[in-house]
């Protein structure tokens, strides 16, 4: 099993929609993880960092489940410029080691 | 603009030259990382340094050798690559408290002929 699981996609959808993507991880001592932006070939850039339950910004909200192993990002009011392909990342390890999912590729279309 | 800064921005060498690409940061962040990524996959760890030592190496070749000269700055010297070494190469930084997340600079595209 992979330490960092992620439905690849792609979720096509209409503009406004809300659309939602989860991750799960599998190691329970995971505490901190985090959502991160990737349009095509530029680097990824932070959009939420999960610590306790959930963290809410504008349109986007993410949900942690520790006792079920996910996080969830909700992403309201789709918009075009929206369209990226959305990381999860977890510490799974000692140190300062971060794993990534292999990535929710979203397309928001007119 | 993002606050860790990469050079050269793309890169093309062939299997016999030796290169360097370098990162810089003034965040006063002391973890710094090395990783790659190949098309449509995510990013993979290579290395990451921790108050200028190493303190991660995924069984990266021998080929790539990093090298941390300070706090702000960090090198990844590139000698005898493979076509097969063609990818993104991301730095990126975080403040010295666990589970913080990271900076990524623009990144170096590698590419070896």
């Amino acid at each position: 099993r992979k330490e960092v699981e992620q439905d690849p996609g792609p979720f096509n959808v209409p503009e406004g929609a809300t659309v939602a993507f989860n991750c799960t991880y599998s190691n329970s001592a995971s505490q901190s993880f985090f959502w991160y932006r990737q349009d095509c070939r530029k680097e990824p850039k932070l959009l939420m960092s999960v610590y306790s339950s959930g963290n809410e910004d504008g349109r986007f909200t993410a949900q942690l489940n520790r006792a079920s192993q996910y996080i969830s990002l909700l992403i309201r009011d789709s918009k075009l410029s929206d369209s990226a392909t959305y990381l999860c990342v977890a510490f799974t390890g000692g140190g300062n080691k971060l794993t990534f999912g292999t990535g929710t590729q979203l397309k928001v279309e007119l | 603009d993002t606050e860790v800064t990469q050079t050269p921005k793309h890169l093309v060498m062939g299997m016999t030259n030796k290169k360097s690409l370098k990162c810089e940061q003034h965040m006063g962040h002391r973890a710094m990382y090395w990783y790659k990524q190949k098309a449509k996959k995510p990013p993979e760890l290579m290395f990451v340094y921790s108050y200028e030592k190493l303190s991660i190496n995924e069984s990266v070749p021998s080929r790539f050798s990093p090298e941390c000269p300070n706090s702000s700055l960090l090198n990844l010297h590139l000698h005898a690559l493979q076509p097969e070494d063609s990818a993104l190469y991301l730095c990126a930084s975080s403040p010295p408290l666990n589970n913080s997340p990271l900076h990524f600079g623009n990144g170096t595209r590698l590419t070896v002929t």
